[in-house]
């Protein structure tokens, strides 16, 4: 199993320019989410899906959207990225009832905004 | 507001010492996880302790639970230098949900 994987490692942006960052995960979760970690600072939940074809905000959902239409994937989209959104972006999964507690991350994306 | 909260923000010990940090949180929970992240990874998950636990154990991970002082602590016995990472711990943000929030973590490093 790969568990949970992220494209693309890497990215570079203009400001204005958009992207669509994608989360794949094989072990049939229920519950996505994203989050973005800023140096110095813990996670900050953006938005997360609790099924395919839902999705809810988080806590700083501002300027992000997603979309779950198969129960795999998870993309987190940037319309007009702005320089505040350079951070690192994590995906992670988990299952439902109580496992749903334990989250299973991937490795991340490193988004720069210039 | 966080609901998870590290101390100390780092720690830097040598091989072989034993590490410890703590977490404070701010509202009832049912539990409470302790995650790893190296360097330019992800999150990994250590350990989850409930809110009827007072004490848990993996390998050389003890994780305590106070829930009247609203604290965790997380001990690695014996450290060695793979084990410099930052450690976070998360707390869920209802008392019955799967949304997480985390700590600023705390940076250790094990010097050989």
């Amino acid at each position: 199993n790969a568990g949970v994987t992220q494209t693309p490692k890497f990215r570079v942006l203009k400001t204005g320019q958009s992207m669509t960052l994608l989360c794949a995960q094989d072990m049939n979760h229920e519950y996505m989410y994203w989050y973005r970690q800023d140096p110095g600072m813990g996670l900050r939940l953006i938005h997360y899906s609790v099924g395919e074809g839902t999705t809810a905000k988080g806590e700083v959902p501002d300027g992000y959207n997603v979309s779950r239409l198969k129960k795999q994937n998870f993309l987190l989209g940037l319309e007009s990225a702005a320089p505040s959104q350079t951070s690192v972006y994590f995906c992670a999964s988990s299952y439902t009832g109580t496992s749903r507690e334990t989250q299973y991350f991937g490795p991340g994306t490193r988004l720069l905004v210039l | 507001s966080q609901q998870g909260e590290e101390d100390p923000q780092a720690l830097s010990i040598q091989e072989g010492e034993n590490a410890t940090m703590n977490c404070s949180y701010k509202t009832s929970i049912n539990n409470l996880q302790w995650y790893r992240q190296n360097s330019g990874r992800g999150l990994v998950h250590l350990i989850l302790i409930r809110s009827n636990e007072r004490e848990k154990h993996s390998g050389r991970l003890r994780v305590t639970l106070d829930t009247s002082k609203k604290s965790s602590s997380l001990l690695i016995t014996a450290s060695r230098a793979a084990d410099t990472a930052s450690y976070f711990c998360a707390a869920p943000k209802e008392t019955s949900g799967s949304r997480l929030t985390f700590g600023e973590g705390t940076q250790l490093t094990v010097n050989p």
